[in-house]
């Protein structure tokens, strides 16, 4: 079983859409979890970052992490083509140790 | 502006050869890292560097080499023994603090033909 398990897509949504990505882990130790955004052919940029569980929310981003069911998940509301990119999830536990990544999702938001 | 500059952006080079990879941060960050991305393979880590002059192989090191002789620095070089060379690098940086998140540059494309 991988440590993080990411569906790659393409998501394909009509712009006003709400967006949900979606990331599993197996490692219980996890405790600090990112979620990075990705445009074609540029390095990811830091979108959200949540320690522990619950929720945060930036704008039209909220992030959700439920350590319980090992599961995390980012949503975009009222989705608009600038949008349209591969998004990746990160995490790491309490110890000092590299961040495991998700292979990304694609999201296409069309107008 | 505080960031990561790699450069260059393309790169060519021909079977046989090495390539130096360069990466410059002006965080202050002490740790830094490379990661190289092939379509549906994700990030992998190819090395990373807590402190200068000292470092540490990820995942796929094999085929690679690095320094890290000033903070700001960390050049990643390809040598010939990479067997497949041919993909997209990122060099990244965090603080090296529990849970700290990296901070990406631009990447450079390498091509080897």
């Amino acid at each position: 079983q991988k440590e993080v398990e990411q569906d790659p897509g393409p998501l394909s949504v009509p712009e006003g859409a709400i967006v949900s990505l979606n990331c599993t882990y197996s490692n219980s130790a996890f405790q600090y979890f990112m979620w990075y955004r990705q445009y074609s052919r540029k390095g990811p940029e830091l979108l959200m970052y949540t320690y522990s569980s619950g929720n945060k929310e930036d704008g039209r981003f909220t992030a959700q992490v439920d350590k319980s069911s090992k599961y995390i998940s980012l949503f975009i509301r009222d989705s608009q083509p600038s949008d349209s990119a591969t998004y990746l999830c990160a995490m790491t536990g309490s110890g000092y140790s590299t961040l495991t990544f998700g292979k990304g999702t694609m999201l296409l938001v069309s107008p | 502006d505080g960031g990561i500059t790699q450069s260059p952006k393309y790169l060519f080079r021909k079977e046989g050869q090495n390539v130096t990879l360069s990466c410059e941060q002006n965080l202050n960050h002490d740790a830094m890292y490379w990661y190289r991305q092939d379509p549906g393979q994700g990030l992998r880590l190819i090395y990373y560097s807590q402190i200068v002059n000292d470092f540490q192989k990820g995942d796929i090191a094999e085929g690679y080499s690095v320094s890290r002789e000033k903070k700001e620095s960390f050049p990643l070089t390809v040598t010939s023994a990479q067997k497949n060379p041919t993909a997209f690098y990122l060099c990244a940086s965090s603080s090296w603090d529990r849970g700290s998140p990296l901070h990406f540059g631009n990447g450079t494309r390498l091509t080897v033909t």
